[in-house]
């Protein structure tokens, strides 16, 4: 079976950081591109970062770029989201994600809670 | 940034009846290869998102065939034949063209 499940999430104070984890199996990790995806509370969904297979190219969303940062370990089929500098607006379910691309298996893991609160 | 447009936003629907949601982008989801980049979410109460539909049409594997997708460059469609209760959730389309990647705001689908 195909999986992928996050963890690291928790409550954290406005500028703090956390690091987020996703360990993949039932996939060739190093194969696939991966992605985080993030939804805040109520809200609808937002494509934050991807990498490449070997995690030498990344690409984020503005409102992250220089606060984020996207890696990955493909030896431990892991990918991972250094948050830093955080805002309440960062406050949302955060999940690991293969990109929906042609060709690409579509797995989702149950996401890991991110809440950024005095 | 691509800015997906989704209608209705709120979707009540009779079992057994049909449900169509537009999907609409400020900018052309065609790359630069010819193919057209647009894809359909379910998200059911408390779950994760499933993909449904790929590059407009194509349906994935284990979703059922009352699913369809439909458009051309910056005007798309979902539309379900036969709503059943198993439907239930929010469904978002998502261009996957231009980066940033971005969704709509997503449809909530409820039975009446």
């Amino acid at each position: 079976e195909v999986q992928l499940v996050e963890s690291g999430g928790g409550l954290v104070q406005p500028g703090g950081s956390l690091r987020l984890s996703c360990v993949a199996s039932g996939l060739t990790f190093r194969n696939y591109w991966m992605s985080w995806v993030r939804q805040a509370p109520g809200k609808g969904l937002e494509w934050v970062a991807n990498i490449n297979r070997d995690g030498t190219e990344n690409h984020y969303i503005d409102s992250v770029r220089g606060r984020f940062t996207i890696s990955r370990d493909n030896a431990n089929n892991s990918l991972y989201l250094q948050t830093d500098s955080l805002r309440a607006e960062d406050t949302a379910v955060y999940y690991c994600a293969v990109p929906p691309w042609e060709g690409y298996i579509d797995v989702w893991g149950k996401g890991t809670t991110v809440i950024v609160s005095s | 940034d691509v800015v997906m447009t989704q209608s209705p936003l709120s979707l009540p629907v009779t079992l057994g009846q049909p449900a169509s949601i537009s999907c609409r982008s400020t900018h052309s989801l065609v790359y630069s290869n010819g193919n057209t980049y647009l894809v359909w979410f379910q998200q059911r109460p408390g779950q994760s998102p499933r993909r449904l539909i790929s590059k407009v049409s194509n349906r994935d594997s284990g979703v059922p065939d009352r699913f369809s997708g439909s458009g051309s460059v910056t005007d798309f469609t979902l539309q379900i034949s036969r709503v059943e209760a198993e439907d239930v959730g929010v469904y978002y389309c998502m261009q996957v063209t231009h980066w940033p990647y971005t969704f709509g705001q997503g449809t909530k689908l409820e039975i009446k």
